[in-house]
């Protein structure tokens, strides 16, 4: 059974600019939560999405947005690029996003902002 | 709100030392207690669980049990190997509206010697 899979798995880009981000979560996985994690502020979760809905989301502005997808396949957007946002970013997938329910990781997207 | 604490790290040990990896957390209710572990370059794989007072969870020789009066999930190996060498992350989940939100401690290193 394939993992997540997040691609890119590197990025570069400047200041004011925006990038997407995609995950493809476990086959059957309809819930999605994404995550930043930074040296500084440890793991932070972003938000997360079942059947196309945000369901939750983090203390994070509204820079940071995401979707969902029919086949639950999940994108963030993140844009006017701060030298802060310089994170691994992490997707993670679970059957329905319950609290008993363990969330399975991609190996992430690293972002690095010049 | 949740919080989770993990004891301040880094830890090293000789190979075939005993872990102890202590973690105590902040939540209302009755969250579920996951043990996650990083190695360099990757994503986070899901050690153990516990999702209800004095449950156990282990896999790989490692343990933790869920310790309702004393707020606690510490992780114990007995005997640690130089390939356990990572990053290891207490988490908690809720339920309720808490969809998809796992809440971690900052995260201990542990290196272990030959």
């Amino acid at each position: 059974k394939a993992g997540v899979t997040q691609t890119p798995r590197y990025l570069i880009k400047t200041r004011g600019q925006q990038v997407t981000l995609s995950c493809s979560p476990i086959s059957g996985h309809r819930s999605v939560s994404w995550y930043q994690q930074t040296p500084g502020q440890g793991l932070q979760f972003l938000f997360e999405y079942f059947s196309e809905t945000q369901r939750n989301k983090g203390n994070f502005p509204g820079r940071f947005s995401g979707r969902q997808f029919s086949n639950s396949r999940s994108e963030m957007n993140v844009s006017t690029l701060e030298l802060g946002d310089s994170a691994l970013y992490l997707c993670a997938s679970s059957l329905s996003g319950a609290s008993n329910q363990p969330q399975h990781f991609g190996d992430g997207t690293r972002l690095s902002i010049l | 709100g949740d919080s989770v604490t993990q004891m301040e790290g880094p830890v090293t040990l000789s190979e075939e030392a005993f872990l102890t990896i202590n973690c105590t957390y902040t939540a209302t209710g009755y969250p579920s207690l996951f043990w996650y572990v990083q190695y360099p370059g990757e994503g986070l794989q899901l050690l153990l669980k516990a999702t209800k007072a004095d449950d156990k969870g282990s896999n790989k020789g490692f343990e933790a049990t869920y310790r309702k009066e004393t707020t606690s999930f510490h992780l114990e190996k007995g005997s640690v190997q130089v390939s356990d060498s990572a990053v290891y992350f207490c988490a908690l989940s809720r339920g309720g509206t808490s969809y998809g939100k796992l809440t971690f401690g900052q995260g201990t290193i542990l290196t272990v010697h030959p």
